[in-house]
């Protein structure tokens, strides 16, 4: 099983809103609502910030929000903040194929 | 408030086995699931396996049979052992809980650098 597909790095200036995609297939991301999103801060473990595609932790803002389409997941950032910039990580769990859980291969989030 | 803290050797040599211990606080190891998950240095992430308190497992097939994932309900720990090692294992090894009901990783420890030397 591989590792989900994400842009190496995505960048935007404070304020503004930008989109992170997580490409998988259908084993994985198409095939169920199971997609996890992590913020990590260098020398910080992850963080999950979304988990079962939309949903959002309690503490967790809602300027995060995630969606997926087909095969694909996504992640906005809306309102990009200093504090935002870090790697991002997507995640799937699949029961039909091995290991269970997938990541993606990050995003680096860069705030300009 | 929910505590994990990842210990071990930093450093084991190559063809020798990573032991790695999870101890838990702020909560009982007698629920939810629990796992391993390691980065490389400049790579991502990968999940390596899980365990469940009535010690169901299951792992990342791409480590074959090397890993082990023990649990032990008296100390509040779990526990990972990957043998073999190579200087592919080198890494930040982090430890788990998986959020209740949901297929998630919820709250991990602050990892642990491994490196395997030859």
């Amino acid at each position: 099983q591989s590792a989900l597909t994400q842009p190496a790095s995505v960048s935007g200036s404070p304020g503004q809103s930008i989109t992170i995609s997580c490409t998988g297939t259908s084993s994985d991301v198409g095939g169920y609502n199971y997609v996890s999103w992590y913020q990590h801060h260098p020398g910080r473990p992850p963080k999950v910030i979304i988990f079962d595609v939309t949903n959002r932790p309690s503490g967790v803002s809602d300027r995060f929000s995630g969606s997926k389409s087909g095969n694909t997941a996504s992640l906005t950032i809306s309102g990009l903040q200093a504090e935002d910039e870090a790697d991002y990580y997507c995640s799937s769990y699949t029961r039909i194929t091995t290991p269970l859980y997938v990541f993606g291969t990050g995003t680096k989030v860069t705030v300009l | 408030q929910v505590q994990l803290q990842e210990s071990g050797p930093g450093l084991v040599k190559s063809s020798e086995t990573l032991s790695l211990t999870c101890g838990v606080s702020g909560v009982s190891i007698t629920s939810n699931w629990w796992s391993w998950v390691r980065q490389p240095p400049g790579k991502g992430l990968e999940w390596i396996g899980e365990i469940h308190n009535s010690g169901g497992t299951n792992h990342n097939p791409s480590l074959k049979s090397r890993v082990t994932i023990s649990i032990d309900k008296s100390k509040n720990h779990f526990s990972l052992r990957l043998s073999s090692l190579t200087a592919a294992d080198t890494a930040v090894y982090y430890c788990a809980r998986h959020m209740s009901g949901f297929n998630s990783f919820e709250y991990w420890g602050q990892g642990t650098l491994v490196i395997a030397s030859s």
